[in-house]
């Protein structure tokens, strides 16, 4: 079975904090993407990155920035964490090609205060 | 832009009995994928059904199953004989077939079962 493991399941932070969540996937998927889920807004695409160091922009990129130095691992970085950045947030990895599956992670709960 | 469009944020049915919900996008693409996930509770995203715009024939996963209008761009999923365990949010989403683009979601619809 294909996983996708995030680092933490829930986080509290203070505002001002640089804040790092971390997502690793095990099947050597090319594609890796960063969603945040809030309730009436469903999932918006935050960053994705279809290989190792490449990353590209989503809808909704502001506040945020990623890391992915190496193909397992992708990491979304709040530089400097605010209240409004209170959310869920699922990672996800797919494989390179047409018909592939995208598989997610089981979410981390952020909390700013 | 493509958009997917989930009308309805809540739904209910009885253990048992079936529901229909429903899901709607726009694109101008001629070929894509469209999928239903499912996220119960527990949070973990889950794939439920996949279909591939160019197949005609309407995609079935057991007690799931889909009623694709490509023409009318709509794209509505049916569980039949609803158990406890179907209860969770429901996401239809869409993928043009470029090999590394990302799903576009819609806003989900939550759905509960009653005992």
């Amino acid at each position: 079975d294909v996983k996708v493991t995030q680092s933490s399941r829930y986080l509290v932070k203070r505002t001002g904090e640089k804040v790092f969540l971390e997502c690793v996937q095990d099947m050597d998927h090319e594609n890796m993407f960063w969603y945040r889920q809030d309730p009436g807004l469903g999932l918006r695409l935050i960053y994705f990155s279809y290989d190792v160091k490449m990353k590209e922009k989503g809808d909704i990129p502001e506040g945020y920035s990623v890391s992915r130095e190496k193909k397992e691992r992708f990491s979304l970085i709040l530089e400097s964490a605010s209240t409004n950045q209170t959310s869920m947030y699922l990672c996800a990895s797919r494989q390179g090609g047409t018909k592939n599956i995208q598989y997610f992670g089981a979410g981390t709960r952020l909390s700013v205060l | 832009a493509q958009t997917v469009t989930q009308s309805q944020p809540e739904m209910s049915v009885q253990e048992a009995e079936t529901v229909t919900l429903s899901c709607t996008y726009d694109t101008s693409e001629s070929d894509y994928y469209l999928f239903w996930y499912k996220q119960p509770p527990s949070r973990q995203m889950i794939l439920v059904i996949r279909q591939e715009a160019y197949k005609q024939q309407n995609a079935t996963e057991n007690r799931f199953s889909v009623n694709f209008q490509k023409a009318a761009k709509s794209f509505s999923l049916k569980i039949s004989d609803s158990q406890l365990g179907d209860a969770a949010m429901y996401f239809c989403a869409y993928r043009t077939v470029s090999g590394n683009t990302p799903l576009v979601f819609g806003k989900g619809t939550r759905l509960s079962v009653i005992a």
